[in-house]
């Protein structure tokens, strides 16, 4: 059975950093991309960062360009996502997901974990 | 700043039809596929349409997809009360190069 699991959420001050991770089971990790998708409360979901299976090709969105750092190790399975310099605004439950093997859709999300930037 | 647009909203009766529209550009949808997703309370996003209008495996046939030029449809048919959820797409857009998910339609089944 194919499992996300997401740890490393808390609460954190203005300007902290924090560090996700994304335990994957079930699936040969490495043939598979991999991204960060977060939910903040009362508002939609938004894509934040995609990692390819070989870690060569990333992607980031503009709001966390420059402060979030996306990576994997493929002998843990682990997807991880470096989060500094933290605002307000970064406050959100954080899912991992799965995509397909072309990476054009992610087919597996994980169960999410919160992240609160207090001041 | 989504570029991506969706209505906020959409509702129906028990054994209905609905559809959900998502409007893009060229950049996005006009070019690439898009996918759907829905987000019950309480659960992650599942996908729910991917490629347009392809279903994974277990997703019911009432739920299907389509698009034209830079705007797709999710359409729902025979709604069920379990289909209350928010329902949202998303597309690759060439331009920003980044994932962009429509702001979702809170679907209610009244």
């Amino acid at each position: 059975e194919m499992v996300l699991v997401e740890s490393g959420g808390g609460v954190v001050q203005l300007g902290g950093s924090l560090r996700l991770t994304c335990a994957a089971s079930g699936f040969t990790f490495g043939d598979y991309p991999m991204n960060w998708v977060r939910q903040a409360p009362g508002k939609g979901l938004e894509w934040i960062s995609y990692i390819n299976g070989e870690s060569k090709i990333m992607y980031y969105a503009d709001s966390v360009r420059g402060r979030f750092t996306i990576s994997r190790d493929n002998a843990k399975n682990s997807l991880y996502l470096q989060m500094n310099n933290l605002r307000a605004e970064d406050t959100a439950f954080y899912y991992c997901t799965k995509d397909d093997r072309t990476g054009w859709y992610s087919e597996h999300w994980g169960q999410g974990t919160l992240v609160t930037v207090s001041s | 700043q989504s570029v991506v647009t969706q209505p906020p909203s959409a509702s129906g009766t028990p054994g209905q039809r609905v559809t959900i529209s998502c409007s893009g550009s060229k950049s996005n949808i006009g070019t690439h596929a898009i996918n759907w997703y829905q987000h019950l309370p309480h659960t992650p996003p599942k996908l729910l349409i991917y490629s347009d209008n392809q279903r994974p495996s277990g997703v019911p046939d009432r739920f299907s997809g389509s698009k034209s030029g830079t705007s797709a449809s999710l359409a729902i048919s025979g709604l069920q009360s379990e289909d209350e959820a928010d329902y949202y797409c998303a597309a690759w857009d060439d331009r920003l190069q980044v994932w962009l998910f429509g702001g979702g339609t809170k679907l209610t089944v009244l």
